[in-house]
């Protein structure tokens, strides 16, 4: 079955620019919409974003000026980079398959990675 | 944005117990609404999806109701297994919302 994989720094310092990776194995990155969540510690979860094996990308609007999400299909990995972060950005980060062009629902997750951000 | 609320933040209950769990959208979002259960330090996991249909492997105590701006998360009997939180999200359009969450503590 498809299983994702987050990988990256855990450890990023303001106000540098956070780098994310999320690989897709089990399964086809074509076809589906892929996004990425944040949740801080003990708190709930937040939206960043999502995007097509095209390239399409739709942003959380409150983070949009500071996003960017790539896909390369042919290693069947896409990535975030959330620039200019600070304190309020330390979170474990997932990356999930979005059925945005179906049924809806995100129904494959990654484990998750910690990201801190300090000096 | 559509903002998404959740009651309660938490709620007690024993094993047995038959549990609701509502979620309201600022504006109408359909039947575009999925609902998530959350352990201590793992991801969450998809239950229910279009509001009311139950996502595959999920046991069918859990279902899913409503329409609109108001539905609600039903667990007919409370499993050990079903401590946890639960989040719904809506996901119309081009953005998706999370509401805040509700724990399900003993």
């Amino acid at each position: 079955q498809v299983q994702l994989q987050e990988s990256g720094p855990g450890l990023v310092k303001p106000p540098e620019t956070l780098s994310l990776t999320c690989t897709v194995s089990g399964g086809s990155i074509g076809t589906y919409y892929w996004s990425w969540i944040r949740q801080p510690a003990g708190k709930g979860l937040e939206w960043i974003g999502r995007i097509y094996n095209s390239g399409t990308t739709n942003y959380n609007p409150s983070l949009k000026s500071r996003v960017t999400m790539s896909v390369d299909t042919s290693k069947k990995q896409f990535s975030l980079k959330l620039t200019s972060v600070t304190a309020a950005d330390t979170a474990v980060y997932y990356c999930a398959r979005d059925l945005h062009s179906s049924v809806g629902g995100l129904d494959v997750w990654g484990q998750g990675t910690t990201v801190t951000v300090s000096s | 944005d559509i903002q998404m609320t959740q009651s309660p933040s938490t709620l007690s209950a024993s094993v047995g117990d038959r549990v609701t769990i509502t979620c309201r959208a600022s504006q109408s979002v359909s039947s575009w609404l999925a609902w998530y259960q959350q352990k201590p330090g793992k991801a969450p996991k998809l239950l229910i999806y279009k509001a009311s249909s139950l996502q595959s492997g999920v046991p069918s105590r859990f279902s899913g109701s409503g329409s609109g701006t108001d539905f609600t998360l039903t667990i007919s009997s409370l499993q050990p297994d079903d401590f946890a939180t639960y989040y719904c999200q809506q996901y119309t359009s081009y953005s998706t919302t999370f509401g805040q969450g509700t724990k399900v503590e003993v």
